[in-house]
């Protein structure tokens, strides 16, 4: 069964300085990789996503990912946080001889400091 | 486009009632799926479809019903609610697993 981990339950960080989220996944064959951000009270959002082909992925607001077969991770970044930033983040797999399903980490709940 | 509606926003049940969370897409997807996040464990999918009259069960399905009867809409049922049950409920849709889930904006239920 596929499965996500974020080992981070809270990061804080200040406003401007570098920020890597951690995500491993756990899956036989090539995972389908997403990034999504929830704002308080709010929906999900996707940041970015992993098919195929270029391992690193650039996504919406500044972020970017790498996809490393060899460590089973799919770590999100940003070079500056800016306070708007503060949000919790998950990572999720999906396998697609299972249509919809997607799994979820338990998310990674990040704090700005200005 | 509206994209993924969700009624009601907010809901206090005493154990036992019943109700449905009401859900539709206007965005022609053929996916469309239904989660509870609670604090500390992510998304857990309850029920998701392919597509109208198909449905599966996902991780957690106790305790709730669906139906696909039109590509539009895809209600969540609670037969008998539980106190186990309070949570935020989400509803996604998507065109396929290749392509992004539209969340919509959730329902917090509560049940006392």
């Amino acid at each position: 069964a596929q499965s996500v981990t974020q080992p981070d339950i809270h990061i804080t960080v200040s406003e401007g300085a570098s920020l890597e989220l951690r995500c491993n996944y756990s899956y036989g064959a090539t995972p389908y990789l997403f990034w999504y951000v929830q704002s308080p009270g709010q929906g999900l959002q996707l940041l970015l996503k992993y098919f195929s082909g270029d391992t690193l992925v650039q996504g919406i607001k500044g972020f970017e990912a790498e996809f490393k077969r060899s460590q089973s991770s799919f770590n999100l970044r940003k070079p500056s946080v800016h306070w708007s930033d503060a949000a919790e983040y998950f990572c999720a797999v999906g396998q697609e001889t299972s249509g919809s399903r997607l799994t979820f980490g338990e998310g990674t709940q990040l704090t700005v400091n200005p | 486009n509206a994209g993924v509606t969700q009624t009601p926003k907010f809901q206090v049940l005493k154990t036992g009632q019943s109700m449905t969370l009401q859900c539709a897409q206007d965005m022609n997807h053929e996916y469309m799926s239904w989660y509870r996040q609670d604090p500390g464990m992510g998304l857990r999918l309850i029920h998701y479809s392919v597509g109208a009259g198909i449905t599966d069960q996902g991780e957690v399905p106790n305790g709730y019903n669906v139906s696909r009867s039109t590509t539009e809409d895809f209600p969540l049922r609670l037969l008998s609610a539980a106190p186990s049950q309070t949570s935020v409920y989400f509803c996604a849709s998507s065109m396929g697993l290749v392509n992004e889930q539209y969340f919509g904006p959730g329902t917090r239920l509560t049940v006392t």
